[in-house]
């Protein structure tokens, strides 16, 4: 499975946008880029997926590069509900995934008020 | 209803003890997970169910046996469990479009088990 790398920790200010960076120098051409967020105490939540192309949901953004080897989370105005590990995962089409999730070590994402 | 819900909550099991995790799920998804994440790391894959059938068993100890009844119900059957089981146990749902990697997965708040 391609891998991807994430920086461990991010902080933010309220109200301010955030760009969270993963890089995934391996990834193949079917390899969709899924980012999901684990709030305290709960469990993962869906953040956004894309393959090529930019993607905007009532969440967050995601851009991704035109060589897909990185991409960006983007929250556009952070909130302190927003704190949470931020995991971006290569989800493969094809074969026998099944949907397979591998969950990297994540972005602890840090929001002051 | 897009809700995943396990019970218990919590759960405190002996080593020679035998209990089940149960998880259920009522948006006609077909696909079922469990995954087990321990303190301060990321969850791990433990098994796959697709259209209630073992599709992925990511090489986990017999200890641990899994179970899907139906389509909205999974279990997780735990015997003879070690110390170092103890974990949150997350089971998980999606559609299952195509082969599943555009699905979203919808998680439940997990098990809470400790294994004395």
């Amino acid at each position: 499975d391609a891998k991807t790398t994430q920086p461990n920790s991010m902080e933010s200010n309220e109200e301010e946008p955030v760009h969270l960076p993963c890089n995934h120098s391996t990834i193949s051409g079917t390899d969709y880029i899924h980012w999901y967020r684990q709030l305290p105490s709960q469990g993962p939540e869906y953040v956004i997926h894309g393959l090529t192309s930019n993607v905007n949901n009532r969440m967050a953004s995601l851009a991704i590069a035109e060589d897909r080897k990185s991409s960006t989370l983007i929250l556009h105005r952070a909130t302190l509900r927003d704190a949470a590990v931020y995991y971006c995962i290569l989800n493969r089409a094809g074969g026998t995934s099944y949907g397979k999730l591998t969950f990297g070590q994540g972005t602890i994402l840090t929001v002051h008020p | 209803d897009t809700e995943v819900t396990q019970t218990p909550k919590h759960l405190v099991m002996g080593m020679t003890n035998k209990k089940s995790l149960k998880c259920e799920q009522h948006m006609g998804h077909r696909a079922m997970y469990w995954y087990k994440q321990k303190a301060k790391k990321p969850p791990e894959l433990m098994f796959v169910y697709s259209y209630e059938k073992l599709s992925i068993n990511e090489s986990v100890p017999s200890r641990f046996s899994p179970e899907c009844p139906n389509s909205s119900l999974l279990n997780l059957h735990l015997h003879a469990l070690q110390p170092e089981d103890s974990a949150l146990y997350l089971c998980a749902s999606s559609q299952l479009v195509g082969q599943g990697a555009i699905d979203e997965q919808f998680f439940g708040p997990g098990t809470r088990l400790t294994v004395l």
